[in-house]
């Protein structure tokens, strides 16, 4: 399963738009990208998830580039609520083990 | 969306007790299901695989007599924590993906988390 490799941890402030990006350098083909956020002490929700270019949806977008060997999620106008860890994960299927990076933990400030 | 619930959503036991945690889909059939494990500050660990009718397939390193997971029907899986010990003590975390038709890119939706705390 291809490696997932992200920041750590983000900064950011209400109302500004950031943009989380995961690095995904030994994808496969038929490979697909999906991100997850996750609040403590809760299971990980899902946000997103696309194969190639851009995909939005009323929480999220998320920027594909050709080569595939990355992708950015990006969260307009975050909130303190928007604070968590995000997980960007890549696999074959909805039907394969997933198996977690680090995540990014992002701060959102007032 | 789909739901999937867990149950207990905590629970304290004392050392050398088995502890059953259940996972369930509450709107879909999932032959499939998974359980993690998260410690504090840490990613979710991948333990093993549930299947439906067959055997757990079980993480390296992951003892199979000491976790043991039973995927009795279409909408539960459940996973016994055997003889537990303090460092047993974690977030237990379950995940089922969704079928619909031949969408294979459906996601996996997860369960609310249990939190285990061994004395």
């Amino acid at each position: 399963l291809a490696k997932t490799t992200q920041p750590i941890s983000m900064d950011s402030y209400e109302g500004q738009e950031v943009n989380i990006t995961c690095s995904h350098n030994n994808i496969a083909t038929n490979d697909y990208i999906t991100w997850y956020q996750q609040f403590p002490s809760q299971g990980p929700r899902f946000i997103i998830q696309g194969y190639k270019t851009k995909v939005t949806n009323e929480v999220a977008s998320l920027f594909i580039p050709a080569d595939r060997k990355s992708s950015t999620l990006s969260l307009p106008r975050v909130s303190l609520s928007d604070t968590a860890v995000y997980y960007c994960l890549v696999g074959p299927s909805n039907f394969n083990k997933f198996y977690f990076g680090s995540g990014t933990k992002l701060n959102v400030k007032p | 969306g789909a739901v999937v619930s867990q149950h207990p959503s905590w629970v304290i036991c004392k050392s050398g007790t088995s502890v059953k945690i259940e996972c369930r889909s509450l709107d879909f059939q999932a032959t499939t299901m998974f359980w993690y494990r998260q410690f504090p500050k840490q990613s979710l660990m991948l333990m093993a695989t549930s299947n439906e009718g067959s055997k757990a397939t079980y993480e390296q390193g992951v003892e199979k007599d000491k976790f043991l997971i039973n995927h009795a029907s279409l909408t539960l899986s459940t996973l016994t924590v055997t003889s537990a010990h303090p460092e047993d003590s974690s977030f237990y975390i379950c995940s089922a993906p969704e079928a619909r038709g031949l969408r294979l890119e459906e996601t996996q939706y997860f369960g609310p988390g249990t939190r285990l705390l061994v004395l």
